[in-house]
């Protein structure tokens, strides 16, 4: 069965400074997906950035940058110049690729990510 | 913008009642799930709907639990009897298509405490 750890509960950061979220997962599958999602206060879970397994290049979204490094089923997730904005809970999610098993998410227990002004 | 939209967002229940959670998804989204989050632990899949009929659902949907689409907008999840420990906010999603990268539209969950 996959599995997702996120060994982080709780994260700070200064306003425009970089944070690293970390992620690590289990999993026999070659082909699979892997996501970041947001949860502000509003609980609305919103997707951040995916990654494809089997691209090498790592994902990025204007200030959100992941480094996927699938040898060792680690995937961080990188916000570089935050904002008050991006204090959340964030997930860890993996996602098998179609046809090779389940379509549900797995998901992490989460990474509290705090902004300091 | 398109959203999922749950309601009740909090509702209350007294251990042994029927509870119904309501779920309108994107109107051209064809698969629907339910998940839940119990207080502190990870999301966990509960089950995924296509076609009017349970595609796929995991060891906690047990008997108590049902889904359907009554009238082809919304996606209700219904406990039948309660017990404490289904406490938890339950989420909903929708998705276009179930291939792996498609992404998944989350509602806001409903907040079940059961007492």
């Amino acid at each position: 069965a996959q599995t997702v750890t996120q060994s982080q509960p709780e994260m700070s950061v200064q306003e425009a400074e970089t944070v690293t979220l970390s992620c690590t997962y289990d999993t026999s599958e070659s082909d699979y997906y892997l996501f970041w999602y947001k949860q502000p206060p509003s609980r609305q879970m919103i997707l951040v950035i995916r990654q494809e397994a089997y691209k090498q290049q790592n994902a990025t979204e204007n200030r959100f940058s992941v480094n996927f490094q699938k040898a060792a089923k680690s995937f961080s997730l990188k916000i570089s110049d935050s904002q008050l904005g991006d204090a959340a809970m964030y997930f860890c999610a993996y996602r098998a690729y179609s046809g090779a098993g389940s379509y549900q998410l797995t998901f992490g227990k989460g990474t509290k990510l705090s902004v300091i002004p | 913008e398109p959203e999922v939209t749950q309601t009740p967002s909090h509702q209350v229940t007294q251990m042994g009642q029927e509870v119904i959670l309501r779920c309108v998804p994107i109107s051209n989204h064809l698969y629907f799930y339910w998940y839940r989050q119990i207080l502190g632990q990870k999301v966990e899949f509960l089950v995924s709907f296509y076609n009017n009929e349970i595609s796929e659902k995991s060891e906690i949907f047990d008997d108590q639990f049902s889904v359907e689409r009554p009238d082809g907008s919304n996606f209700t999840l219904k406990i039948r009897s309660t017990k404490l420990e289904d406490s938890a906010m339950y989420f909903c999603a929708s998705s276009v298509s179930r291939t792996a990268n498609t992404e998944a539209f989350f509602g806001q969950g409903t907040r079940l405490t059961v007492v």
